[in-house]
């Protein structure tokens, strides 16, 4: 079955413990993406990959870091986090051409 | 830049009924695409229905169906038959033609179905 699989699916941590939200997706898909979404501010990208090492910022990249060493995976490394990054966040993955973006289940963060 | 517009916060349907929900964009590439999108209450975002600026033919998928009228810059979700299950925020979405294959995503309208 196609998955794009996030975990965990929800934390709550405390500020500036480090973290990281795993993404993993098993269609062999080129690109990968990040977004969180927040009450009135929609969906908006993080980072995205359009290939193994190769990553670039969306539009709301500060405070995030990606790494993406192999195809299926890209995970979202949040250094020092804050209480402003408590959101939803998905990840997201598709093919260059026509195929749709499949998204994760999603990861709920809450930095108190 | 890409704008999606779903001028609808909130829908009401009843069950087995049909709902067409709207969405409007604004693009000057020539290449993109449309994506609708079902997010429950538990939070996940389901993919729907795709469909390609270039396809002649409006996507269909099961009781899913997108209206597209390129010259009206519309993509509208159609559901036929709703079910309870179908009562969830929908979102519009679009793909542009550029490197970054961001989705830039409309509002969303809450669908709520009747019995």
């Amino acid at each position: 079955e196609a998955q794009v699989t996030q975990n965990p699916r929800y934390l709550i941590t405390v500020t500036g413990k480090k973290l990281t939200v795993t993404c993993s997706q098993n269609m062999n898909h080129e690109y990968m993406s990040w977004y969180r979404q927040d009450p009135g501010l929609g969906l908006r990208q993080i980072y995205y990959s359009m290939n193994v090492e190769v990553t670039d910022k969306g539009d709301v990249p500060e405070g995030y870091k990606v790494s993406r060493k192999e195809k299926r995976n890209f995970p979202l490394i949040l250094e020092s986090p804050s209480p402003n990054q408590t959101s939803l966040y998905f990840c997201a993955s598709g093919d260059r051409n026509r195929q749709p973006q499949h998204f994760g289940d999603g990861t709920r963060l809450s930095i108190l | 830049a890409q704008k999606i517009t779903q001028t609808q916060p909130g829908m009401f349907v009843q069950e087995k009924e049909a709902v067409t929900l709207d969405c409007t964009y604004d693009t000057s590439d020539q290449s993109y695409g449309l994506f609708w999108y079902k997010q429950p209450s538990s939070g996940e975002m389901i993919f729907l229905i795709y469909q390609g600026s270039y396809d002649e033919q409006n996507a269909t998928e099961g009781r899913y169906s997108l209206n597209f009228q390129k010259a009206r810059k519309s993509a509208n979700l159609v559901i036929s038959a709703s079910q309870l299950g179908d009562s969830a925020m929908y979102f519009c979405a679009m793909r542009g033609g550029g490197s970054n294959y961001k989705l830039t995503f409309g509002k969303g309208t809450l669908l709520t179905v009747n019995p």
